[in-house]
């Protein structure tokens, strides 16, 4: 079954350290995938995708087919990454199948 | 970029009574939009795509009868929660996919007293 899953629901870490969010993968054939991120009292809103292979606010994510995950990394935290960050994969339609999500808290 | 708005953002109603929210698209067509619930720091659970023209399209455990969808236009679509009970309250949240990107709505918070 496809399906996307994200093992930690809380995450905290000091303001200038390395964040990295968990998002492994079941997908048969070769998955596009997408990190959303939802900031305190905002919409939802795409942080990233896979295929563009950008960076976006200091965050890159890796496309590791062998492992079947698609991490999201930032070498050095800043106070305003705390959000609520999601792990996506399309499905048919047009639709996504959204990971639990990972709270992360930064520290100062 | 795109934008979805919804409104309300938020509504209190009384048990028993129905509830209309709407999702716009507005400076784009959406033949497709999608309704999601959120529960308090839980993910999105998708709860039924929205085609315009036709019959909403649920998932499995979605009442079809008492979240009934329309989605009259290119840019419009509703859900109504039907004698809506305080289990019903909830974040509603909707998306419109424009250029292969989805967008999402602000999110309308349900309160059923």
């Amino acid at each position: 079954a496809q399906r996307v899953t994200q093992p930690e629901k809380l995450l905290s870490v000091f303001k200038g350290a390395p964040v990295e969010l968990k998002c492994n993968y079941s997908y048969s054939g070769s998955p596009e995938l997408f990190w959303y991120v939802q900031y305190s009292r905002q919409r939802l809103q795409l942080l990233l995708r896979h295929i563009s292979r950008e960076s976006i606010k200091g965050f890159t994510a890796d496309l590791n087919k062998g492992e079947t995950s698609f991490h999201l990394k930032k070498p050095f935290a800043q106070e305003e990454d705390s959000a609520m960050y999601y792990c996506a994969l399309p499905r048919t339609g047009n639709q996504f199948y959204f990971g639990t999500g990972t709270s992360l808290t930064v520290i100062p | 970029g795109a934008v979805v708005s919804q409104h309300p953002s938020w509504v209190i109603c009384k048990s028993g009574t129905s509830v209309k929210i709407e999702c716009r698209s507005l400076d784009f067509q959406a033949t497709t939009m999608f309704w999601y619930r959120q529960f308090p720091k839980q993910s999105l659970m998708l709860m039924a795509t929205s085609n315009e023209g036709s019959k909403a399209t649920y998932e499995q455990g979605v009442e079809k009868d008492k979240f009934l969808i329309n989605h009259a236009s290119l840019t419009l679509s509703t859900l109504t929660v039907t004698s809506a009970h305080p289990e019903d309250s909830s974040f509603y949240i909707c998306s419109a996919t424009s250029n292969y990107e989805q967008y999402f709505g602000p999110g309308t918070r349900l309160t059923v007293t």
